[in-house]
């Protein structure tokens, strides 16, 4: 059974900096790419990166990038992002997913979802 | 402001057959795939319908997928209290400001 466990969000001030992590266990990590998405509270979801099975490729929304960095450590079947610069705007529940391909494509999709960790940008 | 444009509501009552739809351009809906997620009260998105019209195993056949040109929908039939949630659309989009744009969303009220 796919599983995936975010952690590492909480209460950082603006200008500040957090790391989130994405545990996964399930299936073979470094066959698929990985996404994070967030959820501002009580809004729609948005995509904020992804990355290729091999880490070699990575892709950013714009409202992130140069800020944030996606990254992943197959070894230890663990997805990264690291968050620089926040702000309130960056507030959100953030979720990693999983792909169905292991490079970058638009046939790919998110086919399992994690139950997300919160990040809140707030002084 | 979402780049794939959801009505916000949609409401119906059990047994009822509902449609949501998903309108979008050219460099996303009109050259890729379109995907659903159902997001029940207070948990993770969950995939409904990928590539237009393909149901995972596990998600029943009341609910379907279609894509015309740049605008696709999403059926329910037989409606039930169960569906109560919100729906997203999504699409890879060919444009350089990201790969994957979202609906804004549309909560489905089951009356």
């Amino acid at each position: 059974e796919v599983q995936l466990v975010e952690s590492g969000g909480g209460v950082v001030q603006p200008g500040g900096s957090l790391r989130l992590s994405c545990a996964a266990s399930g299936f073979t990590f470094d066959d698929y790419a990985m996404h994070w998405v967030r959820q501002a509270p009580g809004k729609g979801l948005e995509w904020v990166s992804l990355i290729s099975g091999d880490g070699g490729s990575t892709y950013y929304a714009d409202s992130v990038k140069g800020r944030f960095t996606i990254s992943r450590d197959n070894s230890k079947n663990s997805l990264y992002l690291q968050m620089n610069s926040l702000r309130t705007e960056d507030t959100a529940l953030y979720y990693c997913a999983k792909d169905i391909l292991r490079p970058i494509s638009s046939h790919g999709y998110f086919q399992h979802w994690g139950q997300g960790t919160l990040v809140t940008v707030s002084s | 402001q979402s780049v794939l444009t959801q009505p916000p509501s949609a409401s119906g009552t059990p047994g009822q057959r509902v449609t949501i739809s998903c309108s979008g351009s050219s460099s996303n809906i009109g050259s890729n795939y379109v995907y659903w997620y159902q997001q029940l009260p207070g948990t993770a998105p969950k995939l409904l319908i990928y590539r237009n019209n393909q149901r995972p195993s596990g998600v029943p056949d009341r609910f379907s997928g279609s894509k015309s040109g740049t605008s696709a929908s999403l059926a329910i039939s037989g409606l039930r209290s169960e569906d109560e949630a919100d729906y997203y659309c999504a699409a890879w989009d060919d444009s350089l400001s990201g790969p994957w744009v979202f609906g804004g969303g549309t909560k489905l009220t089951v009356l």
